[in-house]
């Protein structure tokens, strides 16, 4: 079946530093979607990536889709304490089928 | 719109008994998912309906659970007998058709005693 596995598990930053975590399915992806979920929350969309190769920014997020569309990454520079969380990619097998896997997640702290 | 609406939002219970946890998705949306959290486990999907019909249940751990959409604006997820291994974080979430974002609930915490 499918599977989506993200690393790090854990990540912890000194606020100011750099944080990257990595998606990878275990097959080809419709598209890729990456949702944050804060403590006690829920999870909440931050962007999908369709195309091969696709990046795209949202300030200072980068998000990649891989050329095989297999894989992900997503990019935090000069982290802030708000970004503190667990970040998911999730996986969209496509079209009529809709079916959304989440992958494993990545929780990160950051130390003021 | 509210949002996606789920209740309870924390439901405390003996093993044994039966819980049922409810989803009210966004209206004018077609897909509506049901998740289930842990540490242990992550986010897993459990089944999801598009157009009110289910899709995949593959996700559903065993028989005990059961889910229906009986209209566009309603779902239910029901454990029948509940065991103390059940006891997590459901989250209810819907999209409209197409690949697009989900959106979730609130989540019900269910725990099992």
């Amino acid at each position: 079946g499918q599977q989506v596995m993200q690393i790090p598990q854990y990540q912890h930053v000194q606020e100011g530093e750099d944080f990257t975590t990595y998606c990878n399915s275990s097959t080809t992806l419709s598209n890729i979607q990456w949702y944050k979920q804060r403590p006690g929350g829920h999870p909440v969309f931050l962007i999908q990536l369709v195309k091969s190769g696709e990046v795209k920014k949202q300030k200072r997020l980068t998000f990649q889709f891989g050329e095989a569309k297999k894989n992900s990454s997503l990019h935090i520079t000069a982290t802030q304490t708000t970004d503190v969380g667990t970040y998911f990619c999730a996986g969209g097998y496509g079209g009529a089928t809709n079916k959304l896997i989440f992958g494993t997640g990545t929780l990160l702290a950051v130390q003021p | 719109d509210a949002g996606v609406i789920q209740s309870p939002r924390h439901e405390v219970t003996e093993m044994g008994q039966e819980v049922t946890l409810r989803c009210k998705p966004i209206s004018g949306h077609n897909s509506l998912f049901w998740y289930r959290q842990t540490m242990m486990r992550g986010l897993e999907l459990l089944i999801y309906f598009n157009n009110n019909v289910p899709i995949d249940d593959s996700g559903m751990p065993e028989d005990r659970f059961s889910a229906k959409m009986p209209n566009a604006s309603f779902s239910t997820l029901k454990i029948q007998p509940s065991e103390p291994r059940d006891s997590a974080v459901y989250f209810c979430a819907s999209s409209s058709l197409g690949d697009t974002e989900a959106f979730f609930g609130q989540g019900t915490r269910l725990t099992v005693v």
